[in-house]
């Protein structure tokens, strides 16, 4: 039971370069979300999907997009990169309503230069 | 104003003192509240939950909640160098559905 994993571990981009981060979840859970976390910032909600086939706008989603594969994918892709989104991602899952029994990923450190 | 706000210290607490965390929320309906732990460099890690006004204990860990002061708190007794780490409150606002909001974590040092 490995619970939530996201890939890569690190990435370093440059403006313009395109990429998707991975995560899954092997919990049987129904929401999935997407943190941004920056310094003095704390974490900040992308995207969420309260249950699969579903995915909803957060607090920061501009410059970034979703898709729910299935119960346990969840990925963000970023088409454009930009400096403003260096920052560390975490994916998150919940059985049902948000933190109950909420699980992060190891994180993605993001580098755009 | 922020929707959730946290003193983001540092806290210095000798090994063995009380700890006392606070984090107050601007939506009166929230019902939901939630520390979590974040040790640097690592993801965070749920460590308690609260619904209900009152208090809520789980071994060294108390969390209160005063719902008409809008303020939630942890208590860590005998605090050990260990739970240095960054403590997050987080809020499932009114009509939030599966949403939380975090404030920005309150950074604990336990001194030997």
């Amino acid at each position: 039971n490995a619970g939530v994993t996201q890939t890569p571990k690190f990435q370093v981009l440059k403006t313009g370069q395109s990429m998707t981060l991975q995560c899954a979840q092997d919990m049987n859970h129904n929401s999935m979300y997407w943190y941004r976390q920056d310094p003095g910032m704390g974490l900040r909600l992308i995207y969420y999907s309260a249950s699969e086939g579903t995915t909803d706008k957060g607090e920061v989603p501009n410059g970034y997009n979703v898709s729910r594969l299935n119960k346990r994918e969840f990925s963000l892709r970023l088409e454009s990169a930009a400096p403003s989104q260096t920052s560390v991602y975490f994916c998150a899952s919940s059985e049902g309503l948000a933190g109950v029994r909420e699980f992060f990923g190891p994180g993605t450190r993001l580098t755009v230069l | 104003q922020k929707e959730v706000e946290q003193n983001s210290g540092p806290l210095s607490v000798p090994e063995g003192a009380i700890a006392s965390l606070n984090c107050t929320y601007s939506d009166r309906g929230s019902q939901s509240f939630f520390w979590y732990r974040q040790y640097s460099g690592k993801s965070p890690e749920l460590i308690m939950f609260i619904y209900s006004n009152g208090d809520k204990e789980d071994g060294r860990f108390t969390a209160q909640l005063n719902k008409a002061s809008q303020y939630v708190s942890l208590l860590i007794r005998d605090s050990q160098p260990s739970d240095s780490a960054t403590y997050l409150c987080a809020v499932n606002p009114t009509g939030g559905g599966n949403k939380l909001t975090f404030g920005t974590g309150t950074q604990l040092k336990v001194e030997l």
